[in-house]
């Protein structure tokens, strides 16, 4: 299993609501991330989880509050985003940190998000 | 300040030509480059990983190229079909140690035409 799935494909929210994006991954991978990609833009990297800890937080507001349960689960919190936060969420996972050459990310399908 | 810039931004060729994608990066100093393949409104998926020490790559109809002194990279798609029709981004990691931190490019829009 070399997949990284999201859920759920399609979010639209008001900008009162709050929602949760999930990420699910079964490859024993250790380091966990969400990037955040705008159209016809490169992904941006938001945080990174390494052993289930947050290592990064690239000064993403506090609308944006990530959580790993556990080793392979990854969820991103939503609360009173704004219709700029509309884009595509998208979730990877990576086998080590240290290790170079095995550093590959594998990267879900994404979830659409639209703001209201 | 790290960066990777893609060339062309945009590019249209007939299917069963050949193509090439260029990639320079600023990164430094340097650990690895990939090549990913991200289809309109799905997650980049990887082609190749390449590191300081290899100059050529290939992956089917992919190869990829890497000139660690000039910084330069290239992706070569051979008798290109009408599913490679996507975006292709070029990630480069810098080597500062056991965080994961990488600089994408801008990307480069292929579309083949019948």
């Amino acid at each position: 299993d070399t997949e990284v799935t999201q859920t759920p494909k399609h979010l639209v929210m008001g900008m009162t609501n709050k929602k949760s994006l999930k990420c699910e991954q079964h490859m024993g991978h250790r380091a966990m991330y969400w990037y955040k990609q705008k159209a016809k833009k490169p992904p941006e990297l938001m945080f990174v989880y390494s052993y289930e800890k947050l290592s990064i937080n690239e000064s993403v507001p506090s609308r944006f509050s990530p959580e790993c349960p556990n080793s392979s689960l990854l969820n991103l919190h939503l609360h009173a985003l704004q219709p700029e936060d509309s884009a595509l969420y998208l979730c990877a996972s990576s086998p080590y940190q240290g290790s170079i050459a095995k550093n590959i990310q594998y990267f879900g399908a994404g979830t659409r998000l639209s703001v209201l | 300040k790290n960066q990777v810039e893609q060339s062309p931004q945009s590019l249209i060729i007939l299917e069963g030509k050949n193509c090439t994608l260029q990639c320079n990066y600023t990164v430094s100093p340097f650990s690895n480059l990939r090549w990913y393949k991200q289809d309109t409104g799905r997650g980049p998926v990887s082609l190749t990983i390449m590191t300081f020490s290899e100059n050529t790559k290939s992956n089917g109809r992919y190869t990829a190229t890497l000139d660690a002194d000039t910084k330069q990279s290239s992706l070569h798609i051979t008798a290109s079909q009408l599913s490679d029709s996507a975006s292709y981004i070029c990630v480069v990691r810098g080597n500062s140690g056991g965080y994961q931190k990488v600089t994408f490019g801008t990307g480069t829009k292929l579309q083949v035409i019948p």
